[in-house]
């Protein structure tokens, strides 16, 4: 079966880190680009992140760059977004996502939450 | 940025009936190129991740009952479900993946009547 399975989330401090990963299985990790998508609890989809197959392409929406960092282990089959500076409105559900035909995401994980108040 | 525009946010349809969901870019993201519109539409239930429903406007995702239509081209799409049932109670969201960033419309509530 393949799943996406994130952890890392939790209750951090303003000006905290967190690093999220997002274990992949069922397919073959190394053959998808990823991205990292958030969602404020009852709110709309928004897009944080990108990286491609071997992590040599990134992108960053423009209210996280400088803050975030994407990356990928192919050999442990793991994405990773390293997320530093919080802010009260990063608060949110954080879900990586297997980006299938062109940009689509055909594969969901259940979202992890990072909660940023002092 | 392409900003994408749903419509209604909520309607409440009876068991049976028809559901429509409109959504609209701001820009063409018809690719004329391959004739293909880079619109998908996903459903989310309460508590779980979003489920990727129709790709290229109008493709359905394998497993999708064929109660789920997708229409539509250049800046004006549509999410038909032909005979709601009960398990469709959601909120429905379009993504344009036609550039980066890729963008979702604000979503749209369907309940039962």
């Amino acid at each position: 079966e393949m799943q996406l399975v994130e952890s890392g989330g939790g209750l951090v401090q303003p000006g905290g880190s967190q690093r999220l990963s997002c274990a992949a299985s069922g397919f073959t990790f190394r053959n998808s680009w990823m991205y990292w998508i958030r969602q404020v609890p009852g709110k709309g989809l928004v897009w944080v992140s990108s990286i491609d197959y071997d992590g040599s392409v990134t992108m960053y929406a423009d209210s996280v760059k400088g803050r975030f960092t994407i990356s990928r282990d192919n050999a442990k089959n793991t994405l990773y977004l390293q997320i530093n500076s919080l802010r009260a409105e990063d608060t949110a559900i954080y879900f990586c996502g297997r980006v299938g035909v062109a940009g689509v995401i055909n594969l969901w994980g259940q979202g992890t939450l990072v909660a940023v108040s002092s | 940025d392409i900003v994408m525009t749903q419509s209604p946010d909520s309607l409440a349809v009876s068991l049976g009936e028809r559901a429509t969901i409109n959504c609209k870019s701001s820009q063409s993201i018809l690719n004329s190129s391959n004739n293909k519109n880079y619109l998908g539409w996903y459903q989310q239930k309460p508590g779980q991740p979003p489920k990727l429903l129709i790709y290229w406007a109008s493709t359905r995702e394998s497993g999708v009952p064929d109660r789920f239509s997708g229409s539509g081209s250049g800046t004006d799409f549509t999410l038909t479900i032909s005979s709601l049932q009960a398990e469709d109670v959601a909120v429905y969201f379009c993504q344009q993946f036609f550039n980066t960033p890729i963008t979702f419309g604000g979503g749209t509530r369907v309940d039962i009547k």
